[in-house]
């Protein structure tokens, strides 16, 4: 069985600031992993995803998270948030050759303030 | 924009009474899943259909009764349901391959009254 930590519930920053959301997963199987966010009102959107080759995924819109294997995480960062990159961000997992669905964190709100 | 089209938005029911929610994508996508969402939480599957046919229902109350009329739609029956059922339901379809995510609509806000 897969399991996902999101270790912050909230995270409140100033606009241009750095931020890091933090993922770790459990799993006794290779996974794909995911971010999710989800604006107010909202279904959610995906972000990003890991799959395969490069542990280091990008965003269009600034987001980047790196894959790391031995630590079993996959954090999500951005160098200069906006206001508008208020929302609620799930980390979500699923595993290799499984007939199972995306096992979500518990989210981490991101609030930027002015 | 999202691809995944869901109807109504919002809607509000009482205890008696039975409606439906819809879904609709036209991407091709052969899974479709129902979630629900209570606030501030993470999304908890409900029930999948692949190529139509249901594959995995997470042990969901007869209150709620899923249809697939084809491969781009998706309903979602509701009776006889209790205010805790209140949620923000949301409809996704998947497209082919392991890897592949979840295309989310943007939900049902349903109250039960």
């Amino acid at each position: 069985a897969q399991s996902v930590t999101q270790l912050d519930s909230q995270v409140p920053v100033f606009e241009e600031a750095p931020v890091e959301l933090r993922c770790n997963y459990s799993s006794s199987v290779s996974v794909y992993l995911f971010w999710y966010v989800q604006y107010p009102n909202q279904g959610l959107q995906l972000l990003l995803k890991y799959l395969s080759g490069s542990t280091l995924v990008e965003s269009i819109n600034g987001f980047e998270a790196e894959f790391n294997k031995s630590q079993t995480s996959f954090h999500l960062r951005k160098p200069s948030v906006h206001i508008s990159d208020t929302a609620e961000y799930f980390c979500a997992v699923k595993a290799w050759g499984s007939q199972g669905n995306l096992i979500f964190g518990k989210g981490t709100k991101l609030s930027v303030k002015p | 924009d999202t691809e995944v089209t869901q109807t109504p938005k919002h809607l509000v029911m009482g205890m008696t009474n039975k409606k439906s929610l819809k879904c609709e994508q036209h991407m091709g996508h052969r899974a479709m899943y129902w979630y629900k969402q209570k606030a501030k939480k993470p999304p908890e599957l409900m029930f999948v259909y692949s190529y139509e046919k249901l594959s995995i229902n997470e042990s969901v109350p007869s209150r709620f009764s899923p249809e697939c009329p084809n491969s781009s739609l998706l309903n979602l029956h509701l009776h006889a349901l209790q205010p805790e059922d209140s949620a923000l339901y949301l409809c996704a379809s998947r497209g082919p391959g392991e890897g592949s995510p979840l295309h989310f609509g943007n939900g049902t806000r349903l109250t039960v009254t």
